[in-house]
């Protein structure tokens, strides 16, 4: 079954630390994994998008890695920011009749405090 | 740009009603997308297009309905409202499906 999973389903952190997020998909046959950030009350807006041959993409303070082979990928935010709180979400994209279906994970919850 | 323009932003609907929901891209993209969003749960594709004049199922299709008559406009159709429905709803647009932007949703309750 084609899935995404994330851990933690959310996070607490003060400002200025780091953090990880996880994310695991069984999504077959993989096309790309993107990295979205959701504010509350908005639509997502897309942070990274990674192919199947890359192992690292950063967006400023974001950096995420992709692992293939065992099928995880991780979104690192450096030095938090107040303004970084909002759910983030892993979408795995597969291609099939004509386009990109994508595969969402629920979200990882992060509230950064001051 | 305005991007992906959703309206309304909030609606409540009485059981058995019905309701578009709107959505307009000024992007030239091909590809538009209904999804639906679910509290601690991932968006669902309800109905996606691929070009004016073609639209096809997702996932979740049922009690829905969509048309796509021109490029920039994706309206989505509720016939017969159901509690089920309580949701919000997202509308993206997308060039060869690879880049998506999403509108800023609609949230719909349905009493």
């Amino acid at each position: 079954k084609n899935q995404v999973e994330q851990s933690p389903q959310s996070l607490i952190i003060l400002e200025g630390k780091n953090c990880t997020l996880q994310c695991n998909y069984t999504v077959s046959p993989f096309s790309n994994l993107r990295w979205y950030k959701q504010d509350t009350g908005r639509g997502p807006v897309s942070l990274t998008i990674m192919t199947f041959s890359e192992n690292t993409k950063s967006n400023g303070r974001y950096t995420a890695t992709l692992d293939a082979d065992t099928k995880q990928s991780s979104l690192h935010i450096t030095a938090s920011q107040l303004s970084d709180s909002a759910s983030y979400i892993c979408v795995v994209s597969r291609w099939m009749d004509s386009s990109y279906k994508l595969i969402f994970g629920s979200g990882t919850r992060l509230l950064v405090r001051p | 740009n305005a991007g992906v323009t959703q309206t309304p932003k909030f609606r409540i609907l009485k059981i058995g009603q019905s309701m578009t929901l709107q959505c307009t891209q000024d992007m030239n993209h091909n590809y538009m997308y209904w999804y639906r969003q679910d509290p601690g749960m991932g968006l669902k594709l309800i109905y996606y297009s691929v070009g004016a004049g073609i639209t096809d199922k997702g996932e979740v299709p049922n009690g829905y309905n969509v048309s796509r008559s021109t490029t920039e406009d994706f309206p989505l159709r509720l016939e017969l409202a159901a509690p089920s429905q309580t949701s919000v709803y997202f509308c993206a647009s997308s060039s060869v499906g690879y880049g998506y932007t999403f509108g800023s949703g609609t949230r719909l309750t349905v009493v």
